[in-house]
């Protein structure tokens, strides 16, 4: 079962801040994300795997809360080059296997 | 380090017809995954293989189907091309079984 991610888009002006969401039904033992710009593959940014452990890349960071099953994505002072879909990619203990979002879409604006 | 190729990189089909999509992962990556991609539907799982061996497999039809070589490059196969199936096809290599993936640029098919 697919993670569901929140909100599906967000616009934001340059400097401004998001938080996008993940969520799974399923226990879980890693949550990765990823950016896909337009016309693009997706591009890994980070990989979550242990309980409440915050990770970082550039002014984006993630936190992963292993018992709610859930995962943020944390955008500060969001450039221009942040635009794009970003998707969150769930690997639970049952299926073994990585299991997407249908991504949110990020479109900020000068 | 090259990046993951997928061959080819468009592809027009009309139904009824088959075809073949290549994928070469990193080198030294064993691991291969393939995923459908569609406007409004996201990163579809269709299957994934380690070591010549297909370890998961997503909801799809048996028209879809895949294998992987000895030296981890792999081929998915879908006969019988309905309309649906037009989508960007993406495999992604990973090091291990699990963690990072990554992507290549996809393949594009459209079927008329």
């Amino acid at each position: 079962q697919q993670p569901v991610q929140s909100p599906q888009a967000v616009i934001l002006r340059e400097g401004e801040d998001a938080v996008i969401n993940c969520s799974s039904s399923k226990a879980l033992y890693s949550v990765h994300w990823y950016r896909q710009k337009h016309g693009e593959a997706p591009v890994f940014l980070m990989i979550l795997l242990k309980g409440g452990e915050q990770k970082g890349h550039e002014k984006i960071s993630a936190s992963f809360n292993e018992k709610k099953q859930q995962s943020s994505l944390y955008l500060t002072a969001s450039q221009l080059s942040y635009s794009g879909t970003y998707f969150c990619g769930t690997e639970n203990v049952a299926a073994g296997k990585s299991t997407f979002g249908d991504g949110t879409t990020l479109t900020v604006k000068p | 380090k090259a990046g993951v190729t997928q061959t080819p990189r468009y592809l027009i089909k009309t139904r009824g017809q088959q075809v073949t999509l290549s994928c070469s992962p990193i080198s030294g990556h064993r691991s291969v995954s393939w995923y459908q991609q569609t406007p409004g539907q996201g990163l579809q799982f269709l299957f994934e293989y380690f070591s010549e061996t297909q370890r998961n497999k997503g909801n799809f039809p048996g028209r879809f189907s895949g294998r992987q070589f000895s030296n981890s490059r792999s081929e998915m196969n879908v006969s019988t091309l309905e309309l649906g199936d037009s989508a960007l096809y993406l495999c992604a290599s990973l090091p291990h079984t699990s963690g990072e993936q990554f992507f290549g640029p996809g393949t594009r098919l459209t079927v008329l």
